[in-house]
Parts: C-alpha cells; structure tokens; sequence
C-alpha cells in the first residue's frame, strides 16, 4: 500500500508563473519529509526538507508546507522557470531515518 | 570530487543470468539503500544497509542480493529469480542515523533483460 501519494502525474505552468506540487501521506509516524528533483536518465537530486515540527521552510524560490493534521506536504516553486522542468517527487521518513517512502512523482513542465 | 557512482549506466543480460550492479561512494556515508524504478511509479527500496557487514530488506527484496563488506561499497545482485529485471536501479547513501536524512543518489543504471 503506498505510504506517500502524489496524485497528479503532471502540471503545466507558464514561465514566471507559481507552481504548487502536492503531496499526501497516511503513515502518521513519519517526521522527516523532502522533495527531490529528477531528470530523465539521472538520480534524483535532494532539493528541500522540512520535519514534523515546522510547518514551512523557504530556500530561494521554493518554499515546503506541511499540513500535519491533513497529512498533506506541498512544495511551491515561485517564480517557475523553464529549467525546472523535471519530475518532482516527495519522500517521508520515520523518526529512525531507517527507510525512505516515496511518492510516485509529478512531472513538472514549464513553459516559456 | 565527492559522490556516489554506478556502472555501468546501460546494461543488457539473456533471461536467466544473474548481473551485479555497482555501487560506490565515497562520502564517507554510513548507509547506503538500492531502489528500483518503474515507469509511472515512485522508487521502491530493494535492501539497505546501515553499516558494514549488515543490511536489511526492503519492500521489495525478493530475487535480489547484495553484500557490503566495505563501507564505500553496496553492490546489487538482480538474480534470475527475479520475475521483471528490466528497471531503472538507483543506490542512494546517507551519512547514517542520527544525522542528516537527505539521501544522496547516483546516476542510475538501467537495466534491460530480454
């Protein structure tokens, strides 16, 4: 059963434009969550973070909410740019960082 | 430079035969994790390992194997049990418990059996 969802596939965005990846989880006990950023044929690159004691972090144009009592993460790109175009995913983990659960990724198009 | 490299990055096999994927870091990270990926799907973690000499299995172990009898090194064995091979593999590592959780991946291998 997934753990983390992300249930849109994809979205597309104008350049210049706010771009808002959601993500949900069921597993209460995760306290850790991230958001990666893939290119076809390449690994995932860590982008942002926020643990279960905040409720936003910032970090130039991205900004992670964490919605505990929804179980719901979402990450804001603002403003998107073309080379943000890539597959997004979300990943959660447990307070033993033992195991990471990952989404199944948003692809994420920009356009100029 | 630090990082975690895999080899090769495409790798064809025949049905039947086992193939070892490597995987190496050198950031000095005390875990180290195999995941696949499907297409339309997230990754799905194969076994980790939170230090030398010990690993554990993950989600979806079955029909796989690793070792990791040095640090900087978890290699990943896709044996002929393994019922859909063809996938994209990434290993991943961590500085370990305890410390940061950002996990950094390498560049991938995919693999095609046929």
């Amino acid at each position: 059963d997934q753990q983390v969802k992300q249930n849109s596939p994809s979205l597309s965005v104008q350049e210049g434009r706010i771009s808002i990846l959601n993500c949900d989880y069921t597993n209460s006990m995760f306290d850790y969550f991230l958001w990666y950023k893939k290119y076809p044929a390449e690994g995932p690159t860590f982008l942002i973070s926020i643990s279960s004691i905040k409720d936003k972090n910032e970090d130039g144009r991205f900004t992670v909410f964490l919605n505990k009592s929804a179980k719901h993460l979402s990450l804001h790109i603002v403003p998107s740019q073309p080379g943000d175009s890539a597959v997004y995913f979300c990943a959660a983990s447990g307070n033993t960082g033992n195991q990471f659960y990952f989404g199944t990724g948003t692809s994420l198009t920009v356009i100029p | 430079d630090g990082g975690i490299t895999q080899s090769p990055k495409y790798l064809f096999r025949k049905e039947g035969q086992n193939v070892t994927l490597s995987c190496e870091q050198n950031l000095n990270h005390d875990a180290m994790y195999w995941y696949r990926q499907d297409p339309g799907q997230g990754l799905r973690l194969i076994y980790y390992s939170q230090i030398v000499n010990d690993f554990q299995k993950g989600d979806i172990a079955e029909g796989y194997s690793v070792s990791r009898e040095k640090k900087e090194s978890f290699p990943l064995t896709v044996t002929s049990a393994q019922k859909n091979p063809t996938a994209f593999y990434l290993c991943a590592s961590t500085p370990g418990q305890g410390s940061s959780y950002e996990q950094y991946f390498g560049p991938g291998t995919r693999l095609t059996v046929t």
